[in-house]
């Protein structure tokens, strides 16, 4: 089975509807990173988080890590088409060494025009 | 500034052929990681680089895969004898910083290697 484990693996969403991919761990999360991918390209770095509880935003994506550190959420808030790709999560489970990152298998999203 | 260059972007190559993919990373960066993305899988580790030397080869599938990276900054990536399972596309990424630190990876658009 995965070590990290993304949910749901799709997702198709009306434009302007809100949407939350999720990402979870059963070791302690040292770092938690979001990726966003479109075809033919590589991955565009979204957000980083690292302390328990943290929460971040960027225009209307916010991505959050639980306290316990093992599951981070990203929501997309009246989604666009631009939002349409692939979201990964990838996560260092050891302090201090992000190169053993571990990865989720990716959350498919369509948006529906 | 530019970011992580692959080449090629796609590679057509037959069963049994030598293949050899290139990384450049963003200048400045000591760390250089090549992953493999399969299709509807998550990243597979490859080889992971800290200045020229690799800590980290634990993930080349076999010993037809090798790479090296010279002058702490471009890298390539050598596949002999291709088979077709080694089709994928092969990432490239890089952070200012290795195994001390916490700092995102920034990649490439990777190179799609079908192999016929």
């Amino acid at each position: 089975s995965q070590e990290l484990e993304q949910s749901p693996q799709s997702l198709i969403v009306q434009e302007g509807k809100n949407l939350t991919i999720n990402c979870t761990s059963s070791k302690t999360l040292y770092g938690l990173y979001w990726y966003k991918q479109k075809y033919g390209e590589g991955l565009i770095f979204l957000m980083m988080l690292q302390k328990g509880g943290e929460e971040k935003s960027h225009e209307k994506i916010t991505a959050k890590l639980d306290e316990k550190k093992q599951q981070s959420s990203l929501h997309i808030t009246a989604s666009q088409p631009s939002h349409a790709g692939i979201y990964l999560c990838g996560a260092d489970i050891i302090p201090r060494s992000n190169y053993q990152l571990i990865w989720g298998a990716g959350t498919k999203l369509i948006i529906k025009p | 500034g530019a970011g992580v260059s692959q080449s090629p972007s796609n590679k057509v190559t037959e069963k049994g052929k030598d293949v050899e993919l290139r990384c450049d990373p963003i200048s400045g960066h000591t760390a250089l990681y090549w992953y493999r993305q399969s299709l509807g899988q998550g990243l597979e580790f490859l080889i992971y680089f800290q200045g020229n030397s690799a800590p980290d080869k634990s993930g080349l599938p076999s010993d037809r895969f090798s790479a090296e990276r010279t002058g702490g900054s471009v890298s390539t990536l050598t596949i002999q004898r291709t088979q077709q399972e080694d089709s994928a596309v092969y990432l490239c990424a890089s952070s200012p910083q290795g195994a001390s630190g916490n700092s995102p990876l920034h990649f490439g658009n990777g190179t799609r290697l079908t192999v016929t």
